[in-house]
């Protein structure tokens, strides 16, 4: 079946510093996504990727759409404190229903 | 257009009591899928339902089932409840297959 392996499992920010964290599958995938989920709420969609290479944009995050379709990026650029949160990759392969990854935890370094 | 709606957002119940959660989906979404969201654990993928049938059903004992309404409304209803049971309960609904959008959420507490 689907396996996504998203890491890092969790890390640390400083304000202003540059984020990356990433997800990769067993199999191709048609389709990835990134959501981030702030204690207690329900996750929110941030990007959604349907194209292999797509790179795609909102706001300060830019997330891509691996060329080998089994792997996923999500960087934040300059982050700011209400960053602070879980994100989670998910992704399918075609007709497929959507798989998780077990999310990255940021926190702000104190 | 409004998001998804969940009701209530908090639970409190005991243990051998059965409650129902509901959910709302966006307008125009006929899927609906149910997670159980516990600490360390991620998202576990209950069950989703499209035009009133169950589509897929994740790896959840009997006590966990669902419905959903001709309204694209869906209930999920659990049984005997456990301590373990306790957790945040995620309906998504979606526009397509390989979409979702989630909603807040239902907090339950089992005692």
């Amino acid at each position: 079946g689907q396996q996504l392996n998203q890491s890092p499992q969790s890390m640390f920010i400083q304000e202003g510093e540059d984020v990356s964290m990433n997800c990769t599958s067993s199999s191709i995938f048609n389709t990835w996504l990134w959501y981030k989920q702030d204690p207690g709420e329900g996750p929110v969609l941030l990007i959604a990727l349907y194209k292999a290479g797509e790179l795609t944009s909102n706001g300060r995050l830019t997330a891509q759409f691996g060329i080998t379709r089994k792997d996923s990026f999500l960087n934040i650029s300059a982050s700011i404190p209400s960053d602070v949160g879980i994100y989670f990759c998910a992704g399918s392969e075609l007709g497929n229903k959507l798989v998780f990854g077990a999310g990255t935890i940021l926190r702000v370094k104190s | 257009k409004a998001g998804v709606t969940q009701t209530p957002r908090y639970l409190i119940k005991t243990r051998g009591q059965q409650v129902t959660l509901s959910c709302s989906p966006i307008s125009g979404h006929r899927s609906v899928s149910w997670y159980q969201q516990t600490p360390g654990q991620g998202l576990q993928f209950l069950f989703e339902y499209f035009s009133e049938t169950q589509r897929n059903k994740g790896n959840f004992p009997g006590r966990f089932s669902g419905r959903q309404f001709s309204n694209s409304r869906s209930e999920m209803n659990v049984s005997t409840l456990e301590l373990g049971d306790s957790a945040l309960y995620l309906c998504a609904s979606s526009p397509r297959t390989d979409t979702q959008y989630f909603g807040p959420g239902t907090r339950l507490t089992v005692l």
